[in-house]
């Protein structure tokens, strides 16, 4: 696709619900990034994939959260037993295949807002 | 540890003026990127400017320009002639020391424009 694709934009669950958060990268993008940006906050990372391998996962706050991108594309943010301080706007990135630097320009999707209750 | 630090939280500028977004940060990186990322309130996130640490020479796109003080470790962002569509969340960024993806954010300046 053109740009990079999230879905839903929005979301709402209840305490305890588990959610499922899709990313579309850019066509032939090697990196895939998820960012969490809490209100007011600036994007914290969670994780990295180059193709399917999941290189970097010291950010994902706590093991109720996975992320998966089984085919080298499409990306899964899951979060198990949602809990309020979950609520945010979870950014995905994609770029072309980095060296030992980070990508020249990440292209960022514009986000699904969760909202726990 | 690494930090990214923006000590402004608001700014405004009167619109076709100039205004100067500040950022200090903090790295044992010795090679690296430093970028600036503008987020407008449809939360894309957009690539503003780029500086490449090896390089003395501050980065220029079009109407905006950087002021890279390597050992001073300050990266601040100038944006000449604004515009309306300037209004934005802006982001400074730099490396973790983490992999490659693992970047910091600052909290970010929310920059107003006025006609």
């Amino acid at each position: 696709g053109a740009g990079v694709s999230q879905s839903p934009r929005y979301k709402v669950a209840k305490r305890g619900q588990d959610v499922a958060l899709r990313c579309d990268p850019i066509s032939g993008h090697v990196s895939l990034f998820w960012y969490q940006q809490a209100l007011g906050q600036g994007p914290e990372f969670l994780t990295y994939f180059q193709n399917e391998a999941q290189l970097d996962k010291s950010g994902l706050p706590s093991d109720r959260f996975f992320a998966e991108r089984p085919e080298g594309s499409v990306s899964t943010l899951k979060i198990q037993r949602t809990q309020q301080e979950d609520s945010a706007v979870y950014l995905c990135a994609s770029s072309e295949l980095t060296g030992y630097l980070p990508p020249e320009k990440l292209f960022f999707g514009s986000g699904t807002q969760l909202s726990v209750l | 540890a690494q930090t990214v630090t923006q000590s402004q939280p608001e700014m405004s500028v009167q619109e076709a003026e100039t205004v100067t977004l500040s950022c200090t940060y903090d790295t044992s990186e010795s090679d690296y990127y430093l970028f600036w990322y503008k987020q407008p309130p449809s939360r894309q996130m957009i690539l503003v400017i780029r500086q490449e640490a090896y390089k003395q020479q501050n980065a220029t796109e079009n109407r905006f320009s950087v002021n890279f003080q390597k050992a001073a470790k300050s990266f601040s962002l100038k944006i000449s002639d604004s515009q309306l569509g300037d209004a934005a969340m802006y982001f400074c960024t730099g490396p973790s020391g983490g992999s490659q993806g693992n970047l910091i954010f600052g909290k970010g300046t929310k920059l107003s424009v006025k006609p």
